[in-house]
């Protein structure tokens, strides 16, 4: 079993929708969640990170930590085409190794 | 502006025949990270300095070295490519500091084609 699991997608959307995005993890310890945004032919780049449980907001972004269910969520409110890109989410016990998953490709229809 | 810059951004090899891949940062950042991504699939790390300090995976092949000359530049070099190295290689690099979240900042990666 992958520490992280995430479902690669591709998950298709039309312009508008509200978009959710998943990760669940097996290591109860973890306690620094992260998601990452990857275009096409690009490295990933921060987006948002949650320490311990709870939510966080940051415009159109929510990203969500339930360690109960060792599941997180990332939400996308008011999807744009700009979206479009592959989302990996990553966690970490210690602050410093990231567990990655395997990311999840989202396509926004316009 | 402050950044990670990867090179060659395309990189093609014959099988066997050795290949280096670059990084450098403006950053100041103490961490570096070589990460191998292969489709659908989770970043893999390979290496990482963390100042000076170099850090192997258990399970990065011997194939795979790096140098890191100073805290600006580091370099991972594939001795003898196989078919199987074929993958997008993400240089990353963070300020770790114990206090403040882990944020990596990542390079364009080097996409490597093995012939």
């Amino acid at each position: 079993q992958k520490e992280v699991e995430q479902d690669p997608g591709p998950l298709s959307v039309p312009e508008g929708a509200i978009v959710s995005l998943n990760c669940t993890y097996s290591n109860s310890a973890f306690q620094y969640f992260m998601w990452y945004r990857q275009y096409s032919r690009k490295g990933p780049e921060l987006l948002m990170y949650t320490y311990s449980s709870g939510n966080k907001e940051d415009g159109r972004f929510t990203a969500q930590v339930d360690k109960s269910s060792k599941y997180i969520s990332l939400f996308i409110r008011d999807s744009q085409p700009s979206d479009s890109a592959t989302y990996l989410c990553a966690m970490s016990q210690s602050n410093y190794q990231l567990i990655w998953g395997a990311g999840t490709k989202l396509i926004i229809k316009p | 502006d402050a950044m990670v810059i990867q090179n060659p951004r395309y990189q093609v090899t014959q099988f066997g025949k050795p290949v280096t891949l670059s990084c450098s940062q403006t950053l100041n950042h103490n961490v570096m990270y070589w990460y191998q991504q292969k489709s659908s699939q989770a970043p893999k790390l390979l290496f990482h300095y963390y100042d000076k300090d170099f850090n192997n995976e258990a399970d990065t092949p011997d194939n795979f070295q790096s140098r890191r000359p100073n805290t600006s530049f580091c370099f991972l070099d594939i001795r003898s490519p196989g078919l199987g190295d074929a993958a997008m290689y993400l240089c990353a690099t963070s300020r770790f500091s114990g206090r403040a979240v882990n944020v990596l900042t990542f390079g364009a990666g080097s996409r490597l084609t093995v012939l």
